[in-house]
């Protein structure tokens, strides 16, 4: 069972849309949440973190189901910069703050 | 912005060899962490070090893999004997007391 799951994509968007990712998680005592972004053969990058409550950075916005073990990415207004790999990861509890990572779903923003 | 530092970006080494990843993580920073990534596939965690031991290692982390961090400031990871499925990107990252790791950009590890 893989511990997190993503759909690859890749989701091919013209500027200005929505978009909306989607990612499960198989520990439910996975402790943080958090979306980072990777560009080609670079490093992850953060995103931002994930909280229960649901949180907004600008044109970003992230959810957290607990009881679904549901993670959500939301990108409004989208620009071509956005281009890129989106992984969710889950940092699992009683770890040193290990972060366990999903694959990656791919975003291409077009003109 | 402090930044963590990985030398070289790109190594290319023929199977059997040792090799020696190197890392300079932020210098208030308490915890640090090597992952790795294969082209096309996901990061996966590989080993995690804390008041100058390791405090975690997954399955990938075999004997033929070590850290140390032998001066206060460099950080490195050793492959004892590389073999092709070792060519993967190798990321080493480190954080202070909160959850916000920094990530190096990384070491490009060709194993031939």
């Amino acid at each position: 069972r893989k511990e997190v799951e993503q759909d690859p994509g890749p989701f091919n968007v013209p500027e200005g849309a929505t978009v909306a990712f989607n990612c499960t998680y198989s520990n439910s005592a996975s402790q943080s949440f958090f979306w980072y972004r990777q560009d080609c053969r670079k490093e992850p990058k953060l995103l931002m973190s994930v909280y229960s409550s649901g949180n907004e950075d600008g044109r970003f916005t992230a959810q957290l189901n607990r009881a679904s073990q549901y993670i959500s990415l939301l990108i409004r207004d989208s620009k071509l910069s956005d281009s890129a790999t989106y992984l969710c990861v889950v940092n699992t509890a009683g770890s040193q703050g290990n972060l366990i990572f999903g694959k990656g779903t791919k975003l291409s923003v077009k003109p | 912005e402090p930044e963590v530092t990985q030398t070289p970006s790109h190594q290319v080494t023929q199977m059997g060899q040792e090799v020696i990843l190197r890392c300079v993580p932020i210098s208030n920073h308490l915890y640090f962490y090597w992952y790795r990534q294969i082209l096309g596939q996901k990061v996966e965690f590989l080993v995690s070090f804390y008041n100058n031991e390791i405090s975690e290692k997954s399955e990938i982390f075999d004997d033929q893999f070590s850290v140390e961090r032998p001066d206060g400031s460099n950080f490195t990871l050793k492959i004892r004997s590389t073999k092709l499925e070792d060519s993967a990107m190798y990321f080493c990252a480190s954080r202070g007391d909160s959850y916000g790791y920094t990530f190096g950009s990384g070491t490009r590890l060709t194993v031939v």
